[in-house]
């Protein structure tokens, strides 16, 4: 099984400067297939980011991913009051099990 | 637009079962990967399981390995998750959600509101 750690478990920023949150696999994840998600006080995560870089639909662009192997990073940019949420890192390699980090928590 | 409604939690003993449901619409539903992901109160999000869009590959979480099992009726638009030999640790909202992919490697693109399981005696 690959673990997934996130870090750090809580960051704090103020508006309009840049959030960058990490995510590391303990083993080298195949074809990249790493997402990040939001997630709201008692809504469903959303998908931001798939494939390690790509912004899924309607995601603003302030959110950009990157990273490869097992190495990945969330950087938001000019962060606004609705990215004060809860993030997600999800890897779901070609060999199941697909597993999630513990979530990094973005405060003002 | 895409809509996914879990439906069949509750309260239930340690060592008893529920069914829980997933009606899909909105969406090709017969060619996606359906996953279930569960999320105890207060903690992150764990993934349960996943079954490819023509039912003949599921994969499971270790913790619930042998007492979970996963199934979709493609005709009817519906996932289920036939949870068995429930323990406490099951406790959690439970969500169901639509792989981007035909299988398990696209990305959770939509996700439903989840279902409330609480096991306790």
């Amino acid at each position: 099984e690959i673990v997934v750690t996130q870090s750090p478990a809580s960051l704090s920023v103020s508006p309009g400067e840049r959030a960058t949150l990490y995510c590391r696999t303990s083993q080298s994840v195949g074809f990249n297939n790493l997402a990040w998600y939001q997630q709201k006080r008692g809504l469903p995560p959303r998908l931001l980011i798939y494939g390690a870089s790509t912004r899924a639909t309607g995601i603003p662009a302030r959110f950009s991913g990157s990273g490869s192997g097992t190495e990945f990073t969330l950087t938001i940019s000019n962060v606004q009051f609705e990215d004060f949420a809860l993030y997600h890192c999800q890897q779901y390699d070609m060999r199941p099990p697909i597993t999630f980090g513990q979530g990094t928590r973005l405060e003002i | 637009q895409v809509q996914l409604v879990e439906s069949g939690g509750g309260v239930v003993l340690p060592g008893r079962s529920l069914r829980l449901s997933c009606a899909a619409s909105g969406f090709a539903f017969g060619s996606h990967g359906m996953h279930w992901v569960r999320q105890a109160p207060g903690k992150g999000l764990e993934w349960v399981a996943v079954i490819s869009y023509e039912g003949s590959y599921e994969y499971y979480a270790d913790s619930v390995k042998g007492r979970f099992s996963i199934s979709r009726d493609n005709s009817k638009n519906t996932l289920h998750l036939q949870m068995n030999s429930l323990r406490p640790e099951d406790t959690a909202v439970y969500l169901c959600a639509k792989d981007r992919g035909s299988k398990w490697y696209g990305g959770l693109d939509y996700w439903g509101q989840g279902t409330l399981v609480t096991v306790s005696s």
